[in-house]
């Protein structure tokens, strides 16, 4: 069935540090792919998300592109600050008819200053 | 545009007790999904429903049901409570179905503590 294997944390890195949360999906039809960011006592809330193969999503200085050769949708952010820390989901949505939505099983992020 | 609400936020139950849960999706949203996260199996898909009708379920027993009513809020029920039942019930709301790209706008979540 349709999977989303995410890396596990939890990932600790220095404030200004490189970051990059792997994420593969698997390719039945032609999936959108999303991340999605919950940060402590609150619900997930959309970071970005690609609707097809090669598109970038942006937001908020984090970057993925859907890679459909490598079945891939890495998280990466420059430069990593205190406030970014939280658990962050990959997912993905079939498109067309019914859409059902697979998670991956989230990666904990914590910065350090 | 108010977002998600989910009501109670907070829950502690006894074991064998039942217990209703309640979300009021963005206006105008028709889909209301359901999802259970837990600390070891992350999130969960429980149910998902679009027009007072339950479109798909997940893998858990009967003593999870759900239900949406016309106005597009949604309830779930939990009978019969276990301990493992305890987890952050998240409610997620969606515009529409069939659209590319659709995203899923997600509630605070119910915190369920099962004694």
């Amino acid at each position: 069935g349709d999977s989303v294997t995410q890396m596990e944390g939890p990932v600790t890195l220095s404030e200004e540090a490189f970051l990059t949360i792997n994420c593969t999906y698997t390719a039945t039809g032609y999936p959108s792919l999303f991340w999605y960011v919950q940060y402590p006592g609150e619900g997930l809330q959309l970071l970005l998300k690609a609707t097809k193969a090669d598109d970038k999503g942006s937001n908020k200085g984090f970057e993925a592109t859907y890679r459909k050769e490598t079945t891939s949708f890495h998280l990466e952010k420059g430069s990593v600050q205190v406030s970014d820390s939280a658990v962050y989901f990959c997912a993905r949505v079939n498109s067309g008819g019914y859409q059902k939505v697979t998670f991956g099983i989230g990666t904990k992020l914590q910065v350090i200053p | 545009k108010a977002g998600v609400t989910q009501t109670p936020r907070y829950l502690i139950k006894t074991r064998g007790q039942q217990v209703t849960l309640s979300c009021s999706p963005i206006s105008g949203h028709r889909s209301v999904s359901w999802y259970q996260q837990t600390p070891g199996q992350g999130l969960q898909f429980l149910f998902e429903y679009f027009s007072e009708t339950q479109r798909n379920k997940g893998n858990f027993p009967g003593r999870f049901s759900g239900r949406q009513f016309s106005n597009s809020r949604s309830e779930m029920n939990v009978s019969t409570l276990e301990l493992g039942d305890s987890a952050l019930y998240l409610c997620a709301s969606s515009p529409s179905v069939g659209k590319l790209g659709n995203e899923q706008f997600f509630g605070p979540g119910t915190r369920l503590t099962v004694l």
